[in-house]
């Protein structure tokens, strides 16, 4: 069965730092792209950036390019996002999710990152 | 690509059936269009890609259709349980993913 368990999402003022982590499980993980996707309260989903199996290439949304940056370890089946300098406008639920055929096809529960003084 | 979804809400009864318009701002090649299901407090559940293909264990009561701009997704003989938001999302091309901003299905 596979799954994706995210975490170290929390409460951080404006301009900090956060690193989320997604543990996956049930699948060959070097074998997959690992995408984050967002949905700020009330809000619709917004793809964040995703990594190559190999992480040789990763592509980010424009609102958080030179702020997030997307990295995994195929040794421990883990993707991580470290995101710096954030705004309140990060506020959100993070969700890590694998690539099926192109689509998000397995999501995790997410974890909600407040950005706020 | 700007995906625009509709209507913005959706209300029926149990037994009806459903259609949900996506359409995208340019022809999206090789339809590489998918639909979620969102309930509240849940995790997004992909249901079809490829514009067609559903995913696995999804009913046969989703069905999805259409290319280049145009796409729908078609849920029959409606179910409570089938109360969500439903997001199609567009993929493929330097890793572009961008969403539709949804539509609420209310089964009542």
């Amino acid at each position: 069965e596979v799954q994706l368990v995210e975490s170290g999402g929390g409460l951080v003022q404006p301009g900090g730092s956060l690193r989320l982590s997604c543990a996956a499980s049930g699948f060959t993980f070097s074998s997959y792209w690992m995408n984050w996707v967002r949905q700020a309260p009330g809000k619709g989903l917004e793809w964040v950036a995703d990594i190559k199996e190999d992480g040789s290439e990763k592509y980010y949304v424009d609102s958080v390019k030179g702020r997030f940056t997307i990295s995994r370890d195929n040794a421990k089946n883990s993707v991580y996002l470290q995101m710096d300098r954030l705004t309140v406008e990060d506020t959100a639920v993070y969700y890590c999710t694998r690539g099926t055929s192109g689509a998000q096809g397995y999501w995790g529960q997410g974890t909600l990152v407040t950005v706020s003084s | 690509i700007v995906l625009t979804q509709s209507p913005g809400t959706l209300s029926l009864s149990p037994g009806e059936g459903a259609t949900l318009s996506c359409r995208a701002s340019q022809s999206l090649a090789g339809n590489y269009l998918a639909w979620y299901q969102q309930k509240p407090g849940q995790a997004p559940r992909l249901l079809i890609n490829g514009a067609s293909s559903r995913a696995t264990g999804i009913p046969d009561r989703f069905s999805g259709s259409g290319s280049g701009t145009d796409f729908t997704l078609t849920i029959s003989r409606l179910e409570p349980e089938d109360s969500a938001v439903y997001y199609c999302q567009q993929y493929g091309g330097s890793s572009s993913f961008a969403f539709g901003q949804g539509t609420k299905l209310e089964i009542k």
